[in-house]
């Protein structure tokens, strides 16, 4: 399994402001997957973040609101812009380390908008 | 796109006995099916997982079987113990739509001592 971290593990924020949630893995990984988690809820994909290129958005979820960066092979951000109450959720961020389709999870960010 | 659908939505059995989750799902190209254990406020584990190639695999006291041709996957788990209670994702994903998996909508496992 890879180790993968999540910074901030959680935060209070103000509607209308923006926050960026960063992944860093321990190893290079091609393929990083960003993923939301409503309370209660399942596992519903953002988008696909591959180093050198533009990140591959699922439908539902645009760039605008959720521009993410993959600078290198073992580091992703995503930020949740112009943020309301509803974006309240868990953030999670996953790698595909072994290109075997096994996804391991990061330990996910907790975002409150007041 | 893929669809996975994931019953029953919350299960409470008997310490000691089993437990059956099922899901189907709607790609006919879908080859990998992992399932993961949430437990409350940890990120998702994967428990067992199982390819388009295979029909059964176990590990332990679990165990996922496959019908490709009904499109059915399922996690059994036998002498349930009070650390089994956890949210049990199903998900599928294909080479084709570039591994993105595609998570069921969860089950609530309680064992009940």
């Amino acid at each position: 399994s890879a180790v993968i971290s999540q910074k901030p593990s959680r935060d209070i924020c103000q509607r209308g402001t923006s926050l960026t949630i960063q992944c860093q893995v321990d190893s290079q990984v091609t393929m990083m997957f960003w993923y939301r988690q409503q309370p209660g809820q399942s596992l519903t994909l953002i988008a696909t973040a591959n180093q050198g290129s533009e990140a591959t958005y699922e439908s539902g979820f645009v760039i605008d609101k959720f521009p993410i960066s993959r600078p290198n092979l073992t580091f992703s951000t995503l930020t949740v812009s112009n943020m309301s109450p509803e974006d309240s959720s868990i953030y999670l961020c996953s790698v595909d380390r072994d290109k075997t389709d096994t996804q391991y999870f990061g330990p996910g960010t907790r975002l409150t908008v007041l | 796109g893929e669809n996975v659908e994931q019953h029953p939505s919350t299960l409470s059995v008997q310490e000691g006995d089993s437990a059956v989750i099922k899901c189907t799902y709607s790609d006919s190209a879908s080859n990998y099916f992992p399932w993961y254990k949430q437990e409350l406020g940890k990120r998702p584990q994967l428990i067992i997982d199982i390819r388009s190639n295979v029909g059964e695999k176990k590990d332990q006291r679990i165990a996922v079987t496959l019908n490709k041709t009904a499109k059915h996957f399922s996690l059994h788990i036998t002498e349930t113990q009070p650390e089994d209670s956890a949210v049990y994702f199903c998900a599928a994903s294909s080479r084709s739509s570039a591994s993105k998996i595609i998570f069921g909508s969860g089950t609530r496992l309680s064992i009940r001592p």
